[in-house]
């Protein structure tokens, strides 16, 4: 099974500084997709990027960017010129490419709480 | 507008007491699920739904049971609620079930179960 990992439970940054959130994640596919949610204070999760495992570009959307690498099983978020509206608990998923018993499943981290500082 | 719509958005009752939280969406999206958020825990996925009449166990289905008669409708039943299920739920769709579109998520429904 896939497992997840955010090892900062929780981070701040200065307003218009930068932060990199961590994911790490365990899988023996070779196909796969990453994902990375932002849950604000009304709950809902919103999608902020995604990553193909087969591309070996990283997928960046306006101030947000991730490092995938793909060797090291790692998946972190790059936040750039932070916002006061960035403040949010942050989720990193794992969703496998291959057919059966639970696929298309996604399989979260336990999230990282980022607060931003004015 | 695109919508996933999840009904109550808060409820808190007793142990026992059966409840259905329905979610429903109008973007006749193939995939639905269920997933309870637990601080710590992260997100966790109860029971998914790859097309009508078609639903398997996710990783937390115990104390759950779910249907999906139409399209649009996902509802989550709890025959017999307990405090552990003290959660908050969101339900996820997807427009094609193998597809690599990401899942559309609801504004959750937070139980408290006394």
């Amino acid at each position: 099974a896939q497992t997840v990992t955010q090892s900062q439970p929780e981070m701040s940054v200065q307003e218009a500084e930068t932060v990199t959130l961590s994911c790490t994640y365990d899988t023996s596919e070779s196909d796969y997709y990453l994902f990375w949610y932002k849950q604000p204070p009304s709950r809902q999760m919103i999608l902020v990027i995604r990553q193909e495992a087969y591309k070996q570009q990283n997928a960046t959307e306006n101030r947000f960017s991730v490092n995938f690498q793909k060797a090291a099983k790692s998946f972190s978020l790059k936040i750039s010129d932070s916002q006061l509206g960035d403040a949010a608990m942050y989720f990193c998923a794992y969703r496998s490419e291959y057919s059966g018993a639970g696929s298309y499943q996604l399989t979260f981290g336990k999230g990282t709480k980022l607060s931003v500082i004015p | 507008e695109a919508q996933v719509t999840q009904n109550p958005r808060y409820l808190i009752t007793v142990t026992g007491k059966k409840l259905t939280v329905t979610c429903s969406q109008n973007m006749n999206h193939e995939y639905m699920s269920w997933y309870r958020q637990d601080p710590g825990l992260g997100l966790r996925q109860i029971y998914y739904s790859m097309n009508v009449e078609v639903t398997d166990k996710g990783d937390v289905p115990e104390g759950y049971k779910v249907s999906r008669k139409e399209k649009r409708n996902f509802p989550l039943i709890l025959e017999s609620p307990s405090p552990n299920q003290t959660s908050l739920y969101f339900c996820a769709t997807k427009r094609e079930s193998y597809s690599n579109q990401p899942q559309h998520f609801g504004d959750g429904t937070r139980l408290s179960i006394l």
